[in-house]
């Protein structure tokens, strides 16, 4: 049971390259989140999705894009990199469906990208 | 007024001291709590939960004060691996989202 992955662990891109930052969970969890994290700063939510199809911006969209064509995967796109967009990137995911108790989100190890 | 807040620190404690730290919430109706911790470069992980009835967990107290609308984390006996930022998450202002605060940084000095 390897939770949340996240590939790459590292990328270096140039203004105006494109990427897509992978994020697959096998705990079978209907939501999945993507935060951004800046040095020294809290986690910003870019989008979430709360099931196969279904995705929703979060407070910082702008720059980026996603899809959920399946429970396991949320790719996240990066269109026309900027230096803005420098940042450590995290994949969540948790199951959503407790009975109304709050269940534990769990965080893949991050993608630190840096654009120059 | 932010959701969730918390004072960034650090605080700065030797190793075998008692720490408490707080973090205001802004949703009257909240109800559900967790404070997770995220030691540097790395992803936040669940330390515990906090419920209306506090939550004790070895060395650490979570408690929650719904009338002044905070909840707090206790650590006794402080060690060096406690050293990290410490998050408290808001798992019921959001429909689908869980509010997290920016953290608060603990260094346990040797």
């Amino acid at each position: 049971n390897a939770g949340v992955t996240q590939t790459p662990k590292f990328r270096i891109l140039k203004i105006g390259q494109s990427m897509t930052l992978q994020c697959t969970q096998d705990m079978n969890h209907n939501y999945m989140y993507w935060y951004r994290q800046d040095p020294g700063m809290g986690l910003k939510l870019i989008y979430y999705s709360v099931g196969a199809g279904i995705t929703d911006k979060g407070e910082v969209p702008n720059g980026y894009n996603v899809s959920r064509s399946t429970t396991e995967d949320f790719p996240l796109r990066l269109e026309l990199a900027a230096p803005s967009q420098t940042s450590v990137y995290f994949c969540a995911s948790r199951n959503g469906l407790a009975g109304g108790v709050a269940d534990t989100q769990y965080f893949g190890p991050g993608t630190r990208l840096t654009v120059l | 007024r932010k959701e969730v807040e918390q004072d960034p620190g650090p605080f700065n404690v030797p190793e075998g001291a008692t720490v408490a730290f707080n973090c205001t919430y802004s949703n009257s109706a909240s109800q559900s709590f967790f404070w997770y911790r995220q030691d540097c470069r790395k992803e936040p992980k669940l330390l515990m939960s906090v419920y209306s009835s506090g939550n004790e967990d070895g060395r650490f107290t979570a408690q929650l004060n719904r009338a002044s609308q905070y909840i707090s984390l206790l650590i006794r006996d402080s060690k060096l691996s406690d050293s990290a930022t410490y998050l408290c998450v808001d798992t019921t202002s959001g429909t689908y989202k869980y509010i997290f605060g920016t953290g608060t940084r603990l260094k346990v000095l040797a």
